[in-house]
């Protein structure tokens, strides 16, 4: 059974950068591909972006400029950095995987985790 | 970008017919998935590929997808499928998400 784990904390200033973390446990990281998502309090879900099982990632344009995601095969994690925080960033973030066999990949996430609530104020 | 619209809220009776559209141009085009989402948890992927249910999932959920809507059916809706629920398309190598639809059973 495929478990994700996200972990991080749960309070970060403004203009400050958010690092969380997602551990991965019953599948190899190796492969697929390993999305964010959040949900501010109250809306629906906003796609972050996704890091392929290669390293390379894609994310949304609306948050491109303040997104980095990454890999550690050795861990079996996967992370998430979000610079420049305001308020608006405010949500519960949420990892989740894209089964993917060779190169072809889904189109939807079938395992998610938990979700972690951040939340942005000084 | 591409958007994806749903209604805000759906009431059905119990055992009666829910139908959850979600629109999206030339969504028909693209694979549709359907993600449950009940209070205070994750979401729970019950619909890919416009029709697929994977395992675990009721025979109750099903799905279509044609022209610009996708439609998420629930036949003989009972009061544990109470939640939210979202639409999601792949487009342009980008993962997009619907507004959301807020299903009510009473």
């Amino acid at each position: 059974q495929v478990q994700l784990q996200e972990s991080g904390p749960g309070l970060v200033k403004p203009s400050e950068t958010l690092s969380l973390i997602c551990t991965v446990s019953g599948a190899s990281i190796s492969g697929h591909y390993w999305g964010w998502i959040r949900q501010s309090p109250g809306k629906g879900l906003e796609w972050i972006g996704y890091v392929y099982h290669n390293g390379g990632t894609n994310y949304n344009p609306s948050l491109m400029s303040r997104v980095t995601m990454s890999l550690d095969t050795s861990k079996n994690q996967f992370s998430l950095k979000l610079n420049s925080l305001t308020a608006a960033d405010t949500a519960v973030y949420f990892c989740a995987r894209v089964y993917c066999s060779g190169t072809n990949c889904r189109t939807y996430f079938d395992y998610w985790g938990q979700g972690t609530l951040v939340t942005v104020s000084s | 970008s591409y958007d994806l619209t749903q209604p805000p809220s759906v009431s059905v009776s119990p055992g009666q017919t829910a139908n959850i559209p979600c629109s999206g141009d030339k969504l028909g085009d693209k694979y549709a998935s359907w993600y449950q989402q009940k209070a205070g948890q994750s979401p729970v992927l019950v619909i890919y590929e416009d029709n697929r249910r994977p395992s675990g999932i009721p025979e109750r959920f099903s799905g279509s997808n044609s022209g610009n809507t996708a439609t998420l059916t629930i036949s003989g809706t009972q009061v544990m499928d109470e939640g939210d629920y979202y639409c999601q398309a792949w487009d342009s190598d980008t993962y997009v998400f619907g507004t959301g639809t807020k299903v009510t059973v009473l």
